[in-house]
């Protein structure tokens, strides 16, 4: 069964940095694509981020471009989001997901409140 | 650019049928969309990926009374014999250039 868990939110100021932590279980990590995607308060989702089976090839949204570093490390099955210069508007939750073209599957989420 | 347009809400009553509806932009009236739906709490689940053939794949365990289909640049989600755990936030989703890109999502109330 797949799980997908994600940890590291929390509340920081403007200007600040967080690290976002995804632990996947139940298939094989490293055959698939992964996804960040974010949903601000009462408002839909966003995609922010991908990350390539491997790693090496990675995109952006423009929102967050420059300030947000995704990676992976697919020997402890997990994907993070780096998230640096934060702004009040990155104020979200961050889902991660896999992404097999569906996107098919979805954590529950890590809380980011970007406030002085 | 690509835009996926939804109705910000819909209503049906228990046990009736209601369809969700995904609009695509001109000119990418043939795209793959997926639809996610997500409880007042949690993150969203997906449910199927419709083609703009009408032809639809499901999730895991999604029930037979959830289905998709599509007529031009429209895609249809479609849900019979609504229960109360059908009232969610229903997203679609397509790709552009390889990137994600979501609706503003409808939420559906069973009344």
């Amino acid at each position: 069964q797949v799980h997908l868990v994600e940890s590291g939110g929390g509340l920081v100021k403007p200007g600040g940095s967080l690290t976002l932590s995804c632990v996947a279980s139940g298939f094989i990590f490293n055959d698939y694509y992964m996804t960040w995607i974010r949903q601000s308060p009462g408002k839909g989702l966003e995609w922010i981020s991908y990350s390539s089976s491997d790693g090496r090839s990675t995109r952006y949204a423009d929102s967050v471009r420059g300030r947000f570093t995704i990676s992976r490390d697919n020997a402890k099955n997990s994907l993070f989001l780096h998230l640096d210069s934060l702004k009040v508007e990155d104020t979200a939750v961050y889902y991660c997901a896999r992404d097999y073209t569906p996107i098919d599957f979805w954590g529950q989420g890590t809380l980011v409140t970007v406030a002085s | 650019q690509l835009v996926l347009t939804q109705s910000p809400s819909a209503s049906a009553s228990l046990g009736a049928s209601v369809t969700v509806t995904c609009t695509l932009t001109s000119g990418h009236s043939d795209y793959t969309i997926a639809w996610h739906k997500q409880l007042p709490e949690g993150g969203p689940r997906y449910l199927m990926t419709i083609k703009g053939d009408g032809s639809h794949e499901k999730g895991d365990a999604i029930p037979d009374r959830l289905s998709g289909s599509s007529s031009g640049a429209e895609r249809y989600l479609t849900i019979s014999s609504l229960q109360s755990e059908d009232e969610a936030d229903y997203y679609c989703q397509s790709w552009d250039s390889g990137i994600p890109v979501f609706g503003g999502g409808t939420r559906l109330t069973v009344l």
